[in-house]
Formats: structure tokens, sequence, C-alpha cells
């Protein structure tokens, strides 16, 4: 069975710190896995998007991984800024036949002053 | 270019009540998808289209119909609403091909069935 797991659950750090988030995935055939940054109310908007090949992609202070031998990924926030605050999913892709999208749970990240 | 827009943005039905939930985009996408997100758990796919005047089911299509009669809009529709419906609905578009199958995302429309 296709599925995504993510942890932490949720996140408390201050402005500032650094973190990771995790993201384990069991999908086949594996297309492409791409992170999502979620504000309270908004729809899902695209981070990074990383194919087999690809090891580390970055944009911003936030940086990606994959390995894709392990099947996991991990998104690295540098710096964290209050408007860090938000819900990150972990989207792997799957292309068989149809393109299908396994979404995870999502990790809840709080950055305080 | 607004990209994917959803009406109504809150919605509150009693039981038994119908709606229609419209999406609408101007990127010219192939393909549009209808989620439902619930507490704890991932986006989970409703239904689905590919072009206009298709549709397919998804993960969860039971209680919603949809109808795809132009290209730019997907209707989603709960014919008899139930408290299970009770959710943040997400619509999402993506072209056919490139862009690594990116799905850009529509603000959400929340329902509440009581």
């Amino acid at each position: 069975k296709n599925q995504v797991e993510q942890s932490p659950q949720s996140l408390i750090i201050l402005e500032g710190k650094n973190c990771t988030l995790q993201c384990n995935y069991t999908v086949s055939p594996f297309s492409n896995l791409r992170w999502y940054k979620q504000d309270t109310g908004r729809g899902p908007v695209s981070l990074t998007i990383m194919t087999f090949s690809e090891n580390t992609k970055s944009n911003g202070r936030y940086t990606a991984t994959l390995d894709a031998d392990t099947k996991q990924s991990s998104l690295h926030i540098t710096a964290s800024q209050l408007s860090d605050s938000a819900s990150y999913i972990c989207v792997v892709s799957a292309l068989s036949g149809t393109y299908k999208y396994i979404f995870g749970t999502g990790t809840r990240l709080k950055v305080l002053a | 270019n607004a990209g994917v827009t959803q009406t109504p943005k809150f919605r509150v039905l009693k039981t038994g009540q119908s709606m229609t939930l419209l999406c609408a985009q101007d990127m010219n996408h192939e393909y549009m998808y209808w989620y439902r997100q619930d507490p704890g758990m991932g986006l989970r796919l409703i239904h689905y289209s590919v072009g206009e005047g298709t549709t397919a089911k998804g993960e969860v299509p039971d209680g919603y119909n949809v109808s795809r009669l132009k290209k730019q809009n997907f209707l989603l529709g709960l014919e008899s609403a139930a408290p299970s419906q009770t959710s943040v609905y997400f619509c999402a578009s993506r072209t056919l091909r490139g862009s690594g199958y990116e799905q850009y995302f529509g603000p959400g429309t929340r329902l509440t069935v009581t």
C-alpha cells in the first residue's frame, strides 16, 4: 500500500533556530517528491520538488534532501522566522498508468518570538 | 492571473441540504481535482477530471458528484449533506505534463454540516 508518513506531528521552535522535518514513504513506482507549505486557512503551495536522481534541493532558507534507497526525505528550515509557522506536507507522486499523488498528514510548525 | 479560486469560502449546511462548490482556474490547465482535508489525515482525493467533459472517481467519492462542462471550471456537488462531510475542501489543477506535474491549489472552502 502506498503510504507517506511524516514526523513529528507538530513542532514548536524559537525564532532564529533551525529545524528538520522528516518524511518516510513507501510508494511505487516513485516519480517525484514534493514539499508543500500550507499557511492556516490557505491552500498548499509548493516549496521544492525532487526526482529519483536528486539528493538535495534548496529554496531560500528551505533545503530538502532525498534518499531514494531508504525512501526518506527531510526538509530543513534555517534561521526560522515567524512567517514559517505553517503546516508542511510531503507529497510523493507515482506514475503507473495514471498519475497519483500520495499525501502525508503534515507537520505543524509554530515559530515563537 | 488569479490562479485557482474557490466559491464559497465558508458554508454551513443542515443535514440533507444540497450545495455546489465552484472551482475556477485561469491557467488553461487540463487536469482538475477535488480534495477534502480532515484533521490528522492527508488530503484525500474525491473526484478528478482529465479534461472538459470527463470526470473520474478518486479515493472517497461517495456522497459527491462533479461536473466539468467548461475547461476552466470544476463543480463539486453534495446532493444530501451529512455531518461526515464536514471538512475543508480544496480544488487543484495542473497542466498535462511538465513542471513536475505540480498541482496548484485553491484557498479552500470550509464546510460545516449540522
